[in-house]
């Protein structure tokens, strides 16, 4: 079984350039989510989709931070302006049916390092 | 919402030591404890998990431990070797959004 894609792995820009990250699920996976991992921090969770839904986007810094999970598969995460504080990894993660224990396990891919300079 | 701590930050350990980290979590309602570990330039990779319903369950050379009453879990690591170095979350939910500790960075030393 094929994990979650991420890509690109590594994107250096500067400050005001905008970005995006993509993310491809693990097939069959309805929901997923898109995680900041600050250096020497856990993922905190920034928006949860479900199938194309958003079930959670509390965290999202909405005026700079967008996202979005068209037809339900694939997901982009777009960051436009972006601030030197955005520089972490990117993390995509996605979980299977939703109302049952199995729906709590949740694979990460490999992530996105952005750096803003 | 959730609020959950991990110690200690670094751990070191001889090769075929064991190794223990514990977590706290703050929200009574929190029902699934997972465990990740991450190497370098990786994404988190789920090891162990224990559901509220279980105190104890183990996988070969780790286990995982839960106090409902006292919130707090540990993750067990036994005879140790230099692939297990890492760095180990813990993490808590009760509604599929997980809360992550701060990390704990293992070496096991040769």
């Amino acid at each position: 079984e094929a994990g979650v894609a991420q890509s690109p792995r590594y994107k250096i820009i500067e400050k005001r350039q905008s970005v995006a990250f993509w993310c491809n699920p693990i097939s069959g996976h309805a929901t997923l989510y898109w995680y900041q991992q600050i250096l020497g921090q856990g993922p905190k969770l920034l928006i949860q989709f479900q199938n194309n839904g958003v079930v959670d986007d509390s965290q999202l810094p909405k005026d700079r931070f967008s996202a979005e999970r068209l037809k339900g598969v694939d997901s982009t995460l777009k960051i436009q302006p972006a601030k030197l504080e955005d520089s972490a990894v990117y993390l995509c993660a996605s979980s299977s049916e939703t109302g049952t224990w199995s729906s709590y396990e949740q694979y990460f891919g490999p992530g996105t390092r952005l750096t803003v300079t | 919402g959730e609020n959950v701590e991990q110690h200690p930050s670094t751990l070191s350990v001889q090769e075929g030591d064991s190794a223990v980290i514990k977590c706290t979590y703050s929200d009574s309602a929190s029902n699934y404890f997972p465990w990740y570990k991450q190497e370098l330039g990786k994404g988190p990779q789920l090891i162990i998990d224990i559901r509220s319903n279980v105190g104890e369950k183990k996988d070969q050379r780790i286990a995982v431990t839960l106090n409902k009453t006292a919130k707090h879990f540990s993750l067990h690591i036994t005879e140790t070797q230099p692939e297990d170095s890492a760095v180990y979350f813990c993490a808590a939910t009760g509604a599929n959004n997980l809360f992550f500790g701060t990390g704990t960075r293992l070496t096991v030393i040769p």
